[in-house]
């Protein structure tokens, strides 16, 4: 199957850092994504994962774990506008065949 | 750059009605698709496309068709609509290289009574 876990929610304070996991079926994988939705909007890219180790961009940092089948975002000093869900897709194949996980809907407090 | 766009943004269907729902890019991206979402399901592939004539089943292709005569256009037909249909439908697209990036455009929520 192409199962893909993230948790469904998670809450943070502002100005902390908020690790968002995401476990995916290792076989026949090309390329992992991270993408932020606000309510009512459509998902923006943030990142793309496709060799083991951590990418970085600015406040944001995605890791991954080709053996495992791990992949997580990080994000830094949390401000209330990340409140967003975010989502873990994977590249199932060649071209452009994405299978997203159901999202972790993040709230950021004060 | 417009990026991609859609149409229309929102539609009311009744039972049985058929329609096309837009889809364009002007980036020039080799790759588009077609998700729906739906609330605790999140996003699933309908079809995808890798270039101009060249189409693709996705995860829930059943009662759309798409075609791809150009680089720039990929419109999602409903056959038939029925209410299971009710949804958000996002197009996207990205080149075939670099580093993945994928631009969705604004969706089109659809109502199927």
């Amino acid at each position: 199957g192409q199962n893909i876990d993230q948790p469904t929610e998670m809450t943070a304070t502002e100005g902390a850092i908020v690790q968002i996991n995401c476990t995916y079926q290792t076989s026949g994988f090309n390329g992992l994504f991270w993408y932020q939705q606000h309510a009512g909007e459509a998902p923006t890219f943030l990142s793309y994962n496709v060799l083991d180790g951590l990418e970085e961009k600015g406040r944001f940092s995605s890791f991954l774990s080709r053996s495992k089948g791990y992949s997580y975002l990080l994000l830094k000093e949390l401000q209330m506008k990340d409140s967003a869900s975010y989502l873990c897709a994977r590249n199932t194949g060649g071209g452009n065949k994405l299978t997203f996980g159901t999202g972790t809907q993040l709230k950021v407090e004060l | 750059n417009a990026g991609v766009t859609q149409t229309p943004k929102f539609q009311v269907l009744k039972t049985g009605q058929s329609m096309t729902l837009q889809c364009a890019q002007d980036m020039n991206h080799e790759y588009m698709s077609w998700y729906r979402q739906d609330p605790g399901m999140g996003l699933r592939l309908i079809h995808y496309s890798v270039g101009a004539g060249i189409t693709d089943q996705g995860e829930v292709p059943n009662g759309y068709n798409v075609s791809r005569s150009t680089t720039e256009d990929f419109p999602l037909r409903l056959l038939s609509a029925a209410p299971s249909q009710t949804s958000v439908y996002f197009c996207a697209s990205r080149s075939s290289g670099g580093a993945g990036e994928q631009y969705f455009g604004p969706g089109t929520r659809l109502t199927v009574t």
